[in-house]
């Protein structure tokens, strides 16, 4: 039982080049999270999704999109990369259906940095 | 505009001694609050959670206190322990999302 993987651990991109990221969860978990981490800025959420086929904007969307096509699989898309989005980023699942607070369960991360 | 609010940067604490980490909102309507706990280089890992119509919630070594009136949150620690040095974030849900504060580094000394 893996948890919460991400692909690729660490990545440089130069401005303007797109990437994809990865994350696979094993749980069943029907809820998964993007979200990135700044120095001082705590845990922002980019994108979320609550089901397969489903996707919902957080509080900091803007360049990011994301596909949620597997129930196992969140991907987070950087179609033009900027500076800007040099940071760590999370993925998170959680099982959420018929509990009472919402436990996510985290990956690793994925240091991206944008030249 | 920051909902969750951790005023502290850091906080160095002896072993053995109690850690008190400190977190602050604004908004009223959340259900649950949560702290999350983070070593270098991994994801961060929940800890314990209380739900809004409780205050008081005690796990082991861990405690959580809620003050709705003052809109304040607190994560006791007794005894510290070495292993207890991370980043504890405060978090709070509604609708399925968590806002996070920007976390603490709490130091434990020897």
């Amino acid at each position: 039982n893996a948890g919460v993987t991400q692909t690729p651990k660490f990545r440089v991109l130069k401005t303007g080049q797109s990437m994809t990221l990865l994350c696979a969860q094993d749980m069943n978990h029907e809820y998964m999270y993007w979200y990135r981490q700044d120095p001082g800025m705590g845990l922002r959420l980019i994108h979320y999704s609550v089901g397969e086929g489903t996707t919902a904007k957080g509080e900091v969307p803007d360049g990011y999109n994301v596909s949620r096509l597997k129930k196992q699989n969140f991907l987070l898309g950087l179609e033009s990369a900027a500076p800007s989005q040099t940071s760590v980023y999370f993925c998170a699942s959680s099982r959420r259906q018929g509990v009472s607070y919402n436990e996510q369960f985290f990956g690793p991360g994925t240091r991206l940095t944008v030249l | 505009d920051q909902q969750v609010k951790q005023n502290s940067p850091s906080l160095s604490v002896q072993e053995g001694r109690i850690s008190i980490l400190n977190c602050d909102y604004t908004n009223s309507m959340f259900d649950y609050f949560l702290w999350y706990k983070k070593y270098p280089a991994e994801g961060p890992t929940f800890l314990i959670s209380i739900s809004s119509i409780k205050d008081k919630n005690e796990d082991g070594r861990f405690t959580v206190f809620l003050n709705k009136s003052a809109k304040h949150l607190s994560l006791h620690i007794v005894p510290s322990q070495p292993g207890d040095s991370a980043v504890y974030f405060c978090a709070a849900e509604r609708d399925d999302k968590i806002i996070f504060g920007k976390g603490t580094r709490l130091h434990i000394l020897p």
